[in-house]
């Protein structure tokens, strides 16, 4: 089984903080992306990356930055966090075009 | 880019009932339609998938029906159980594309 690995579950960070959102996947995806979860908005793609240090904004990339290192790695990063950004954070990787995404178990994260 | 509006936001049906949950894609190049179902407190999984070259899919007590001229695609569950009650996601994509597009959810309550 695929398995997208996220290294928090719940995080609370404070206005203005930098925030850093590890995820890990094990099925040597090339495609991976972060998407943000608010009720009633569905899933919103915040960045994406396709290879280690290539990436592509999503629909709602201000105030967000992502980073690949390795292919296995994607994490996104909140310069300096604000309360408009406490949200579930769901990252996931897929195969090639047009695939189905494999999604980690989420983010919670509250910034007051 | 590609946008899915998807309908009803809720939907509550009795046990035993059908559920039909509606989506529309504006990208007429879009080709692969999947469908996600995410219980509460758990990350969003793949159910069912259909691509453009047919017309409908099914999967036990789940189907997806795909109208290409009028670019919108539907789940339909059947004989529906106290199990299925999640929020479910339509999404889309198109072959040169390797992110999917998102509807915005909906919350199907099956009531005993």
């Amino acid at each position: 089984d695929v398995k997208v690995t996220q290294s928090s579950r719940y995080l609370v960070k404070r206005t203005g903080e930098k925030v850093f959102l590890e995820c890990v996947q094990d099925m040597d995806h090339e495609n991976m992306f972060w998407y943000r979860q608010d009720p009633g908005l569905g899933l919103r793609l915040i960045y994406f990356s396709y290879d280690v240090k290539m990436k592509e904004k999503g629909d709602i990339p201000e105030g967000y930055s992502v980073s690949r290192e390795k292919k296995e790695r994607f994490s996104l990063i909140l310069e300096s966090a604000s309360t408009n950004q406490t949200s579930m954070y769901l990252c996931a990787s897929s195969l090639g075009y047009g695939a189905e995404a494999f999604f980690g178990q989420g983010t919670r994260l509250t910034v007051v | 880019g590609e946008n899915v509006e998807q309908h009803p936001s809720t939907l509550s049906v009795q046990e035993g009932d059908s559920a039909v949950i509606k989506c529309t894609y504006s990208d007429s190049a879009s080709n692969y339609f999947p469908w996600y179902k995410q219980e509460l407190g758990k990350r969003p999984q793949l159910i069912i998938d259909i691509r453009s070259n047919v017309g409908e899919k099914k999967d036990q007590r789940i189907a997806v029906t795909l109208n290409k001229t009028a670019k919108h695609f539907s789940l339909h569950i059947t004989e529906t159980q106290p199990e299925d009650s999640a929020v479910y996601f339509c999404a889309a994509s198109k072959g040169s594309a390797r992110q999917l597009t998102f509807g915005s959810g909906t919350q199907l309550t099956v009531l005993p």
